[in-house]
């Protein structure tokens, strides 16, 4: 089955600095590629999401990028304020299971003041 | 729009019992997946429904089953309890059709302690 890793597991940032997730995946056939916020004590929400005819995405200060070859997918947020600190979830889905999404183990990114 | 809803917020169970956590999804969305949330294991797949069948499962023993009623509205049954079950499950529906993948909207889940 699909096999998402994603790293770091922690970081760090000092505000107005950039902060970026990566992920990898092990499904080819992987087409869908959503990125959740989760902040402490509430569900996860969705931030962005891209899909695999697509390199890059963009919506304000956060970005995905895709590289298919290498199975591969970024998150960056610039200009991070206090508000981004949360944990991250990178996830990959196929087509054939709209609803089954393997997500990564989560980055807890902290944003100091 | 209503978003997603979990039913109950808290369970607290003793070993050996059952469970059943209940979702309704947002109005319209046909499709509801479940997932166990540990600290240490992230978001676990247990299942995904869509118009009342099951279409895909995770790699949880069998003692973990969910079904889908005609509006939508999920339950997920765990049987015979232990400790290592105790976890947030989340749920999140989508109108993710056949061949389509679609933003997942999360409930606020359900925390089950296992005593």
């Amino acid at each position: 089955g699909e096999n998402v890793e994603q790293h770091p597991s922690t970081l760090s940032v000092q505000e107005g600095d950039s902060a970026v997730i990566k992920c990898t995946y092990s499904d080819s056939a992987s087409n869908y590629f959503p990125w959740y916020k989760q902040e402490l004590g509430k569900r996860p929400q969705l931030i962005i999401d891209i899909r695999s005819n697509v390199g890059e995405k963009k919506d304000q200060r956060i970005a995905v990028t895709l590289n298919k070859t290498a199975k591969h997918f970024s998150l960056h947020i610039t200009e991070t304020q206090p508000e981004d600190s949360a944990v991250y979830f990178c996830a990959a889905s196929k087509p054939s299971g709209a609803g089954k999404s393997t997500f990564g183990d989560g980055t807890t990114l902290t944003v100091k003041p | 729009k209503a978003g997603v809803t979990q039913t109950p917020r808290y369970l607290i169970k003793t070993r050996g019992q059952q469970v059943t956590l209940s979702c309704s999804p947002i109005s319209g969305h046909r499709s509801v997946s479940w997932y166990q949330q540990t600290p240490g294991q992230g978001l676990q797949f247990l299942f995904e429904y869509f118009s009342e069948t099951q279409r895909n499962k995770g790699n949880f023993p069998g003692r973990f089953s969910g079904r889908q009623f005609s509006n939508s509205r999920s339950e997920m049954n765990v049987s015979t309890l232990e400790l290592g079950d105790s976890a947030l499950y989340l749920c999140a529906s989508s109108l993710a059709g056949p061949a389509m993948n679609t933003e997942a909207f999360f409930g606020q889940g359900t925390r089950l302690t296992v005593v």
